[in-house]
């Protein structure tokens, strides 16, 4: 069974689009997060739910519009895609906000 | 600020020879500390962690890891390198402020092994 499972896997769309993801765990966790990791391969972390309410959000464009309707899922979508946004985008939960971080496999997108 | 710095790049080690990744941190409280791994393609899997107790941590895939307080340091160990070793690894400090605690990740080191 996947514990955090994302969807898609791959993104690929044009400038200036508008695209979701999604993001879903099945492990009881109350803590979900969105990183971002560039393609030097470095990790920033975006938002942090918990329990459903946004607990961090770092210097991320408002284009970026995280929503949770439950503790199990948070979606992120972004409006008006720019080529600077193409990144691996990582959604993670833990059980406490000082739990480790249970990872999902990512999300690859690219923009044109 | 919160950092954490892990020096080397790249670090290509002969399979079967012994490892050690370094990892340095700035934190002013206690920190909590973790390793992970990350294959091509695929997410971050922890290694292990640390938050109080025993300064060496034992983690999966025969790795360990020194908690030193003196040194702000974290390096992660495994005596004898399998091929499948070959991976980016991550070194974290969970990090709390105001807002509520995130995990900063250091820029990642990436270990070829060389048969």
């Amino acid at each position: 069974d996947t514990a955090v499972s994302q969807t898609p896997k791959y993104l690929v769309t044009q400038m200036g689009n508008d695209k979701s993801i999604k993001c879903e765990q099945n492990l009881g966790h109350d803590t979900m997060y969105w990183y971002k990791q560039d393609s030097k391969k470095f990790l920033k972390i975006m938002f942090s739910y918990n329990n459903k309410e946004l607990i961090i959000n770092e210097t991320v464009p408002n284009r970026f519009s995280p929503k949770s309707p439950d503790k199990a899922h948070l979606n992120l979508h972004i409006n008006s895609l720019e080529l600077g946004d193409s990144a691996v985008y990582f959604c993670a939960s833990s059980q406490t906000d000082n739990s480790p971080l249970h990872f999902g496999n990512g999300t690859r997108l690219t923009v044109t | 600020a919160q950092s954490v710095t892990q020096p080397d790049i790249h670090i290509t080690v002969s399979e079967g020879a012994s490892l050690e990744l370094r990892c340095n941190y700035s934190y002013g409280a206690t920190p909590y500390l973790f390793w992970y791994v990350q294959s091509p393609g695929q997410g971050l899997q922890l290694l292990l962690k640390y938050f109080s107790g025993d300064t060496l941590v034992q983690g999966i895939k025969g790795f360990e890891a020194e908690f030193k307080r003196s040194q702000s340091s974290f390096n992660l160990r495994k005596p004898s390198v399998h091929w499948s070793d070959a991976a980016e690894y991550f070194c974290a400090v969970g990090a709390r402020n105001q807002a509520g605690t995130a995990l900063i990740f250091g820029k990642g080191t990436t270990l070829s092994v060389s048969s």
